[in-house]
């Protein structure tokens, strides 16, 4: 069965700082991972995601993430967050072939970001 | 782009009662999904359509909860009769296909409360 792991529940950081929101996973295959984020009272938004090729994937708002099969990872990094950026984020796989195609999204981490 | 609609967006019933849920997908997407969200954890699928057709309901407790896209278009899900751990936001996502590296795009889902 695939699995997705946030070890953190909460990351603060000050403005201008890297940001870095780690996510470890398990699957049977290989993955198809996503990173999602969360603003209050509304839905979730897209933000990278990684199938194939480059070990490096870039997104939106200045996202960006590394695929790392030897530490089953996937962490989620920006060179300098802003205040904006706070929000709760989560980390979402798919096990290939899966059976139902079923994403599976970890417990989230909330980032807060002080000025 | 109009994004994923839902509504209602908040909802407070007592046990026992019955409540229905809305989805429009974003238009031209074959895949819509229903998702429960309680607080605190990260999305868990109930449901998954592909067109009018039922992909994976694998998790959705059919007992209680039913859901249907009858014109492979919008969609509905019920809770008959709903119990106090239903509360949670209920999510409603669609993507152009229902493959694995597909993005889902999220609505804004709706907040339950059984009291």
């Amino acid at each position: 069965a695939q699995s997705v792991a946030q070890p953190e529940d909460q990351v603060n950081v000050a403005e201008g700082n890297p940001l870095t929101v780690k996510c470890t996973y398990s699957v049977s295959g290989n993955p198809y991972l996503f990173w999602y984020v969360q603003y209050p009272n509304r839905g979730l938004q897209f933000l990278l995601k990684y199938i194939t090729g480059d070990n490096l994937v870039k997104g939106s708002y200045g996202f960006e993430a590394e695929f790392n099969k030897s530490q089953t990872s996937f962490h989620l990094k920006k060179p300098s967050a802003l205040v904006s950026d706070s929000a709760l984020y989560f980390c979402a796989v798919r096990d290939i072939p899966a059976a139902g195609n079923k994403l599976t999204f970890g417990g989230g981490t909330r980032v807060l970001v002080k000025p | 782009e109009a994004g994923v609609a839902q509504s209602p967006r908040y909802k407070i019933i007592e046990k026992r009662q019955s409540v229905a849920f809305w989805c429009n997908p974003i238009s031209g997407h074959a895949t819509l999904y229903w998702y429960q969200q309680i607080l605190g954890q990260g999305p868990k699928l109930l449901i998954q359509f592909q067109n009018n057709g039922v992909v994976d309901d694998s998790q959705l407790p059919k007992d209680r909860f039913s859901a249907e896209r009858l014109k492979g278009v919008d969609s509905t899900l019920k809770i008959q009769p709903a119990k106090l751990e239903d509360s949670a936001v209920y999510l409603c996502a669609s993507s152009l296909r229902g493959d694995s590296y597909n993005e889902q795009f999220f609505g804004p889902g709706t907040r339950l409360t059984v009291l």
